[in-house]
């Protein structure tokens, strides 16, 4: 069964910090994994999506890697901002997307 | 654009009510799940359709059934609520359940008294 586990649970930054967030997952055989963002009491946003041939993807001030051999993810968020505070969460997609339990990001002004 | 549409945005039920979720998408998309998010659980799969006229089971499907209506649709039923189904319940899709992402609706907060 595919456990996936983001590390830290809670992350507190002050503004313009380099950060990253760490996602693992126990069975590489996944087909891609995407990054989501969620504010309170709202739905999931997706950020990235990265297919399982991929190292990488950017978006803006936000990269997400892949190394499927180890089973690990990592977004890193560049210059962060007060407005970047929110939940993210990390799914593996094996069939069906199974969620990590998210990491709370607060950057403070 | 509308994307992932879900109906009500909240709903409290009585103990051994029944009710069903609506959710309804306009991207076209062959796949559509059922999901439920618990506090320090992260989101787990009830049910998902892979393609229109299939439904399989998630992780937690006990207590729910679901209806692949049409394409567009996919409707979660809770026969008999219970306070353990106290949720908040997201719909997703996506244009086949291997190679692209989810898109998410925007959930039900659903409270069991």
């Amino acid at each position: 069964k595919q456990e996936v586990t983001q590390i830290p649970a809670a992350l507190s930054v002050p503004e313009g910090e380099n950060l990253v967030l760490n996602c693992s997952f126990t069975d590489s055989a996944i087909y891609n994994l995407q990054w989501f963002r969620q504010d309170p009491g709202k739905g999931l946003t997706s950020l990235l999506l990265i297919q399982s041939s991929q190292r990488e993807q950017t978006s803006g001030r936000l990269n997400a890697s892949l190394d499927k051999s180890s089973g690990r993810s990592t977004l890193y968020i560049a210059a962060s901002q007060p407005g970047d505070s929110a939940t993210y969460l990390c799914a593996v997609n094996q069939d069906d997307m199974r969620f990590g339990a998210g990491t709370r990001l607060t950057v403070k002004p | 654009n509308a994307g992932v549409t879900q109906t009500p945005k909240f709903q409290v039920l009585k103990t051994g009510q029944s009710m069903t979720l609506q959710c309804a998408q306009d991207m076209n998309h062959n796949s559509m799940y059922w999901y439920r998010q618990d506090p320090g659980m992260g989101l787990r799969l009830i049910y998902y359709s892979a393609s229109e006229g299939t439904t399989d089971k998630g992780e937690v499907p006990n207590g729910y059934n679901v209806s692949r209506l049409n394409k567009r649709e996919f409707s979660l039923r809770l026969e008999s609520a219970a306070p353990s189904q106290t949720s908040v319940y997201f719909c997703a899709s996506s244009r086949d359940n291997s190679n692209y992402g989810y898109t998410f609706g925007s959930g039900t907060r659903l409270t069991v008294v």
